[in-house]
């Protein structure tokens, strides 16, 4: 079965703190892709970022950072030096590559950063 | 143009009413999504199209009908809603459907949706 913790419900931080949010998953496939979606209040979720389970290399966008690593099953964000812009739920989410369940995404329940000016 | 596009962004309706959403994606995408988010639950897919055809239902209620008449486009029909069914409803697509191979989805901005 697939599924993705966020425990981190949610998040405040003043501007220019950096900030990690936290993401555990469960699977048992070897092959398997792992994404992050920021949902700002508009409601839409922009994708960020997705990584394929074979590919533990950390990948840094400008502020934004991921930390994957298998032994512990996580794959974690952070933002360094936050803004408010940077307010959103963000989401993490799983997939898997083979079977009945191939190509879907299992999310987590989101936590949602609020970053104070 | 935006990748993915929804109307209407805001709906009220009552539960007599029938009303329609639509979503229309410009990436030329095969595969087209309808998710329910509802407040704090997790996100939960509704309906997978494929090119056009329905390959996924996630039993729904028939209160709940979609149609997609060609790969750009995807609407879902609304009857006889309940209060429970508020909700934001987002589309997505993606360039191949489950199944097939793993393809990153792109959302649209939703509908918010509220059934009085």
């Amino acid at each position: 079965a697939q599924k993705v913790t966020q425990a981190q419900t949610e998040i405040s931080v003043v501007e220019k703190e950096d900030v990690t949010l936290d993401c555990v998953y469960e699977t048992r496939d070897t092959t398997y892709y792992l994404f992050w979606y920021k949902q700002p209040p508009s409601g839409e979720l922009v994708f960020l970022i997705r990584r394929n389970s074979f590919d533990e290399q950390n990948e840094i966008s400008g502020r934004y950072s991921w930390n994957f690593q298998k032994s512990t099953s996580s794959f974690n964000f952070t933002i360094t030096a936050s803004q408010v812009v940077d307010s959103a739920v963000y989401f993490c989410a799983l997939s898997n590559d083979r079977g009945s369940t191939l190509g879907r995404l299992y999310f987590g329940r989101g936590t949602q950063l609020t970053v104070w000016p | 143009e935006t990748g993915v596009t929804q109307t209407p962004r805001h709906l009220v309706m009552g539960m007599t009413n029938k009303k329609s959403l639509k979503c229309e994606q410009h990436l030329g995408h095969n595969a087209m999504y309808w998710y329910k988010q509802s407040a704090k639950k997790p996100l939960e897919l509704m309906f997978v199209y494929s090119l056009e055809e329905r390959v996924e239902n996630n039993s729904v209620p028939s209160r709940f009908s979609p149609e997609c008449p060609n790969s750009s486009h995807l609407f879902l029909h609304l009857h006889t809603l309940q209060p429970e069914d508020s909700a934001l409803y987002l589309c997505a697509s993606s360039q191949e459907p489950p199944l097939t191979r793993t393809d990153t989805q792109y959302f649209g901005p939703g509908t918010r949706l509220t059934v009085l």
